[in-house]
């Protein structure tokens, strides 16, 4: 059973910022939180890791409150080749191991 | 980043056959490798966790003996799907972490099978 609630799809446009949010509001002390990007036929590709507060790297942003029930992945510019199906994921425990339960996604449009 | 290689990306056999599917980490070593399949428009279905040196750990309602998971070594696991049939057909995705990188998977290319 996921974790994780996602907006189903969002649509935008080349130069925009796109914001997407992701509720984990049962996420664990031990949990990280992980975004992923997947194009079609293709493996999910890694974008950001986070913990709280704020990380940045070249791609993307993802923004985490204090308690650490959402999620916030922000692309700054996004171009026609960013339009894909975006993944949070975060740690699952309940097997008593690690394992990794993707949600649903977020399928992001973006147009000219 | 870490890499991992699945082979073959793509694969068509016969009904009844069965079919191999590897996953390698070329640079680093996994400790922890899942399978996941997806269909058309779904997202990723993990399948089974396996950990090398022991046998994997399959979710609710993957059957087992026809979805096999080998994790010999650090670097390769193999997922052999016994006497395919057409629903089998699928897109199976492989993926690896260490524990070093907490919840961050590597994932690899995925392999579409189709089954006549």
């Amino acid at each position: 059973l996921a974790k994780t609630t996602q907006p189903i799809s969002m649509d935008s446009y080349e130069g925009q910022e796109v914001n997407i949010t992701c509720s984990h509001n049962n996420i664990a002390t031990n949990d990280y939180i992980t975004w992923y990007q997947q194009f079609p036929s293709q493996g999910p590709r890694f974008i950001i890791q986070g913990y709280k507060t704020k990380v940045t790297n070249e791609v993307a942003s993802l923004f985490i409150p204090a308690d650490r029930k959402s999620s916030t992945l922000s692309l700054p510019r996004v171009s026609l080749s960013d339009t894909a199906v975006y993944y949070c994921l975060v740690g699952d425990w309940s097997g008593g191991y690690n394992k990794l339960i993707f949600g649903a996604g977020t399928r992001l449009a973006v147009h000219p | 980043g870490a890499v991992v290689s699945q082979h073959p990306s793509r694969v068509i056999c016969k009904s009844g056959t069965s079919v191999k599917i590897e996953c390698r980490s070329l640079d680093f070593q996994a400790t922890t490798m899942f399978w996941y399949r997806q269909f058309p428009k779904q997202s990723l279905m993990l399948m089974a966790t396996s950990n090398e040196g022991s046998k994997a750990t399959y979710e609710q309602g993957v059957e087992k003996d026809k979805f096999l998971i080998n994790h010999a070594s650090l670097t390769l696991s193999t997922l052999t799907v016994t006497s395919a049939h057409p629903e089998d057909s699928s897109f199976y995705i492989c993926s690896a972490k260490t524990v070093a990188t907490n919840e961050k998977l590597f994932f690899g290319s995925g392999t579409q099978l189709s089954v006549l």
